[in-house]
């Protein structure tokens, strides 16, 4: 069946540090790629998006690009902040699935001033 | 536009009684889904309806678990009896149509605690 694995957190950075969290996945076709956002006593926000191989989501200065090759959907962005503490979450869909997400466990990121 | 409506926000109940949770999806969105969070792990599809019928619910402990959405809008999950094990939070999700719609909407959750 489907499957997301994510790096294990939590991760820990400095305000304005690089933040890559590892995504990669196990699914039948070709599914569409996620990464969501969960902040404290929040529900889950879509933060990007990529629905084909090569394809690059980006938002709110994420990105994440759909290697097909690798199986993977890294979420990467620049220059962290503060505000960017939560817990951030790969999904897919898969061609097969009828709109059915399946999560990742989740990494939760915190990032100190 | 509002988003997805939850209520409550939090319950806590004794095992072995009902409970009861609602769910106010985005206007004009006719899928809605019910998800199971656990501590620390991702969500997991409880039901799918599409307007009032329910088309996955291959994942609903039908023994203790029932969900309706008796007008296509707005859906209620219960669970009765309920165990410890069922502390979670309880999220819906809703979606603009039937057909390829990959951005799920979520809301705030309904966090359970059983004791």
């Amino acid at each position: 069946g489907d499957s997301v694995t994510q790096m294990e957190g939590p991760v820990t950075l400095s305000e304005e540090a690089f933040l890559t969290i590892n995504c990669t996945y196990t699914a039948t076709g070709y599914p569409s790629l996620f990464w969501y956002v969960q902040y404290p006593g929040e529900g889950l926000q879509l933060l990007l998006k990529a629905t084909k191989a090569d394809d690059k989501g980006s938002n709110k200065g994420f990105e994440a690009t759909y290697r097909k090759e690798t199986t993977s959907f890294h979420l990467e962005k620049g220059s962290v902040q503060v505000s960017d503490s939560a817990v951030y979450f790969c999904a897919l869909i898969s061609s097969g699935s009828a709109r059915q997400l399946t999560f990742g466990s989740g990494t939760q990121l915190t990032v100190l001033p | 536009e509002a988003g997805v409506v939850q209520s409550p926000r939090y319950k806590i109940i004794e095992k072995k009684q009902p409970v009861a949770f609602w769910c106010n999806p985005i206007s004009g969105h006719n899928t809605l889904y019910w998800y199971l969070q656990n501590l620390g792990q991702g969500p997991e599809l409880l039901i799918r309806y599409e307007n009032e019928e329910a088309v996955d619910d291959s994942q609903l402990p039908k023994d203790r678990f029932s969900a309706e959405r008796l007008k296509g809008v707005d859906s209620t999950l219960k669970i009765q009896p309920a165990e410890l094990g069922d502390s979670a939070v309880y999220l819906c999700a809703s979606s603009p149509d039937g057909t390829g719609a990959y951005e799920q909407y979520f809301g705030p959750g309904t966090r359970l605690t059983v004791t």
